[in-house]
């Protein structure tokens, strides 16, 4: 079964609004943490925001914002004031328990327009 | 302060060659990850070293091999390439021991395999 699953291939963005990745994961496991990583065109993954399962507050860094759903095991990002330099693909991973390794999602590409 | 080394940046090779891909960590960390990225078939774990040992291994097969030395450097080598290898490989590395803590990505090596 799919650990991470990112419904949206793509999604276009107008520049200065707002945009939400969906990210859904499934683990039995109570400790586990989520990450969310951008992947530019060159290919290398940047780290944007991390959320633990223990952590009671929605994670936030600059523009970027995680909405944790924990009931509903969701974990989108949220991306405001958009800027052209944010059009990559998004990708969303987990951790679980001990495991240190990173389970990763599809990805979405987002598109920013001017 | 550095970040995650690869190299080299790209690496053709022909069907049933080796390849070796390079690695060094970012300062103070002791954990490497190797993860491939493949069209089609998303970011896949590959191999984690910590501490000079191998803790982890996806699910690929034996072929795929690495090591990791005194300085944290990594090296994964693919014997007997196939044309399915072809991929961009990423390296991460990340501090030891502490499950919250994020695993930072290099610029990845792009292997082709003709």
């Amino acid at each position: 079964a799919q650990k991470i699953t990112q419904t949206q291939p793509g999604m276009f963005v107008q520049e200065k609004e707002a945009v939400t990745l969906d990210c859904t994961y499934d683990t039995s496991d109570p400790s586990y943490g989520l990450f969310w990583y951008k992947q530019p065109s060159s290919g290398e993954m940047i780290f944007l925001i991390y959320q633990g399962s223990y952590d009671q507050q929605n994670a936030t860094e600059g523009r970027y914002s995680l909405n944790f759903q924990k009931a509903r095991k969701s974990a989108n990002l949220v991306i405001s004031a958009s800027q052209l330099g944010d059009s990559a693909m998004y990708f969303c991973a987990m951790r679980e328990g001990d495991d240190y390794k990173l389970s990763f999602g599809a990805g979405t590409t987002v598109t920013v327009r001017a | 302060e550095a970040g995650v080394t690869q190299s080299p940046t790209h690496l053709i090779k022909t069907r049933g060659q080796q390849a070796t891909l390079r690695c060094s960590p970012i300062s103070g960390h002791t954990s490497v990850y190797w993860y491939q990225q493949a069209l089609g078939l998303g970011l896949q774990f590959l191999l984690w070293y910590d501490e000079g040992e191998e803790r982890n291994r996806g699910n690929f097969p034996p072929r795929f091999s690495g090591r990791q030395f005194p300085n944290y450097s990594s090296e994964l080598n693919v014997n007997a390439l196939e044309l399915e290898d072809s991929a961009l490989y990423l390296c991460a590395s990340s501090r030891t021991g502490v499950s919250t803590d994020t695993q930072y990505f290099g610029p990845g090596t792009r292997l082709t395999v003709l």
